[in-house]
């Protein structure tokens, strides 16, 4: 699975989007794009994933570059309960061999200031 | 709420003990992944079973164990515990293992202290 790349931390005012980078300049074509956070010790939450096209849901908004190389989450209303460690995943689409769990780095610790 | 639940929440126990880890998975879901949680080496995949049969490995630890009951319930076996050992520990469950960039849904956790 293809290496990323975040921001140790950022700091978004309550109300505003947050906005978090991820590069991932060494991707491949079948790879997918993956966002989880966890809050404070919490198990990690599913929040969205995409291949090439910018997804939304109810969470959050994936816009991934055209060279698939970076993508950014976006978060469109911050609010307190959204502090947390957002990680981005890049992860092989398809059955093959190998692990099977997902490889998390360090993540982007986001603080949503009141 | 995910959907899967683990228990206990909380564990504490000695060196060169021996504990099991619970693990329901969502309703419907075939493969069962553990994770350890520590705070010098962050989230580390140890395992996963689906459908019964182990299907990948990690930094999974030889005085570690797993399985999965036909029920798909899973159990994580953590023998000759060391200080070390002391984490948190998350189960994840998805649909099917059949692809690989499936989504994984994750447990509350449950925190061991080894004293």
């Amino acid at each position: 699975d293809a290496k990323t790349t975040q921001p140790p931390s950022m700091d978004c005012a309550e109300g505003r989007a947050a906005n978090l980078p991820c590069n991932h300049s060494t991707i491949s074509g079948n790879e997918y794009v993956y966002w989880y956070r966890q809050i404070h010790s919490q198990g990690p939450q599913y929040i969205i994933h995409g291949l090439k096209n910018n997804e939304t849901n109810e969470m959050a908004s994936l816009i991934i570059t055209e060279d698939r190389k970076s993508s950014t989450l976006i978060l469109p209303h911050a609010t307190l309960r959204d502090t947390a460690v957002y990680y981005c995943i890049v992860r092989v689409s398809g059955s093959g061999g190998g692990a099977d769990g997902l490889t998390f780095g360090k993540g982007t610790h986001l603080i949503i200031q009141p | 709420d995910s959907g899967v639940t683990q228990t206990p929440k909380h564990l504490i126990t000695a060196t060169g003990q021996r504990v099991t880890l619970r693990c329901s998975p969502r309703s419907g879901d075939l493969s069962v992944y553990w994770y350890q949680q520590s705070l010098d080496q962050g989230l580390q995949f140890l395992i996963q079973y689906y459908n019964g049969e182990e299907r990948a490995k990690g930094n999974i630890l030889e005085r570690f164990s797993a399985q999965q009951f036909p029920d798909l319930h899973s159990e994580l076996n953590l023998s000759s515990l060391e200080l070390g050992d002391s984490a948190l520990y998350f189960c994840a469950s998805s649909v099917e293992s059949g692809q690989r960039g499936e989504t994984q849904y994750f447990g509350p956790g449950t925190r061991l202290l080894v004293l």
